[in-house]
């Protein structure tokens, strides 16, 4: 099946700082990227949806200059935290589809991030 | 609006069945997927229906009526492994999923 990799798993970071999360699509090309957070014993809260070459479409009330989303290419987004703070502290998850299909999403494995 | 209902929590026993119900209210419909997902986890597909009945793959079956907007997850055989949130999800007429909020299946010796 297709694979799609996340980057890192987990990171702690300091109020203030930024952090930057990779995705990728390790066996398919992904037209479209998808990010979602998770807070605990939650579901799924989809922040945005990127294609590739375009920017990216942002969920209400979720701000774009806060979390940054680049596309660049078929494998690859990227989610910029910036001027993280304590709320920020969630699990992100990335997921992608594939050119070829309408609708089965690969999940990345996640990332953990934890701001102090 | 956009809906999707599915219970919280639900108890079974190992080696029992279960079956975990769906309903849902969308802006058009592209298909209802269910997935699996373990504490600290991501999601993980289970199965996709976009037509009416039921699919059957190994322990776990899904089930689609379009006209009443419902479907359920069928897991048989019930493994402690099994323990986890299951999570229902319609994609639109964007092909944006819209997701249930996840029925955490706890499973009992």
């Amino acid at each position: 099946g297709a694979v799609v990799s996340q980057h890192p798993s987990r990171v702690i970071c300091k109020s203030g700082t930024s952090v930057k999360i990779e995705c990728r699509s390790l066996d398919f090309q992904a037209t479209t990227m998808f990010w979602y957070r998770q807070f605990p014993k939650k579901s799924l809260m989809l922040m945005a949806t990127s294609n590739e070459g375009s920017k990216a479409t942002y969920e209400q009330g979720v701000e774009k200059d806060k979390f940054l989303i680049n596309h660049a290419s078929l494998t690859l987004s990227t989610l910029t935290v910036t001027s993280a703070h304590p709320e920020d502290s969630s699990f992100y998850i990335c997921s992608a589809r594939s050119s070829g299909t309408d609708y089965e999403q690969y999940f990345g494995p996640g990332t953990r991030l934890t701001v102090t | 609006g956009q809906n999707i209902d599915q219970p919280t929590e639900m108890t079974a026993t190992e080696g029992a069945i279960v079956q975990i119900n769906c309903t849902y209210q969308t802006s058009g419909f592209n298909g209802l997927f269910w997935y699996q997902q373990h504490a600290g986890e991501a999601p993980t597909f289970l199965s996709y229906n976009v037509l009416d009945g039921l699919e059957e793959k190994g322990r776990f079956s899904s089930f689609l009526s379009r006209s009443k907007g419902y479907s359920y997850l069928l897991l048989k055989e019930l493994q402690m492994k099994d323990s986890a949130s299951y999570l229902c999800a319609v994609s639109d007429s964007n092909y944006q999923l819209i997701w249930g909020a996840g029925t955490k299946l706890i499973i009992k010796p």
